[in-house]
């Protein structure tokens, strides 16, 4: 069956320190994998795009890996800050549709 | 990028009552739009599939009677859950965004039936 996973539902972490979440997925051939960040009773916003041949994207403290092989995604928040604190969700593009991961929530500790 | 308004943001009905949601493309001429269905702590559940100018493409288990989309503009589509019950309180969102581009979401609207 197919399924995307994200590591943890909450991740705490203190500030100043290094997020990573995780998406794995099974039974999906992703085009191109996003992120997006959802805060509580908003829509998502959009963060990152990495299509299949690309291994690695980086947009100010925000990276992102993408391992087809593997069938992961991670996401990096460097030096995190308290106002990072929200929950990061992962869709996997197929050309066709977009299917969401069940979001992490990540509290950044002053 | 584009940006999309949805309205309400909340809204409270009586059991048995209909309830309009309106998704506007403000900056975008959309074609398409979608519209998802987010219970706590769940990934968004992509509903139906909205095309201007011809009927909504729906997901399955999804009832095409009880959740009726409209999409008569390229600047807007509406969902109208018909003869709500308790078991449709759900968060509802819009979007634009097609394949290898972002997607643009709505605010959402939270939707409770007493």
């Amino acid at each position: 069956s197919q399924k995307i996973e994200q590591n943890s539902e909450a991740l705490n972490i203190q500030e100043g320190k290094t997020a990573t979440l995780t998406c794995n997925y099974t039974n999906y051939s992703p085009a191109y994998l996003q992120w997006y960040r959802q805060d509580p009773g908003r829509g998502p916003v959009f963060l990152l795009l990495i299509r299949e041949n690309e291994k690695e994207k980086r947009k100010e403290r925000l990276k992102v890996t993408f391992d087809t092989t593997l069938k992961q995604s991670l996401f990096h928040i460097t030096a995190s800050q308290p106002a990072d604190s929200a929950t990061y969700l992962c869709a996997l593009d197929t050309g066709n549709q977009f299917y969401f991961g069940t979001g992490t929530s990540l509290t950044v500790i002053p | 990028g584009a940006v999309v308004s949805q309205h309400p943001s909340r809204v409270i009905c009586k059991s048995g009552t209909s309830v309009k949601i309106e998704c506007r493309s403000l900056d975008f001429q959309a074609t398409t739009m979608f519209w998802y269905r987010q219970f706590p702590k769940k990934s968004l559940m992509l509903m139906a599939t909205s095309n201007e100018g011809s009927k909504a493409t729906y997901e399955q288990g999804v009832e095409k009677d009880k959740f009726l989309i409209n999409h008569a503009s390229l600047t807007l589509s509406t969902l109208t859950v018909t003869s709500a019950h308790p078991e449709d309180s759900s968060f509802y969102i819009c979007s634009i965004g097609m394949s290898a581009t972002e997607a643009f979401f709505g605010q959402g609207t939270r939707l409770t039936v007493v």
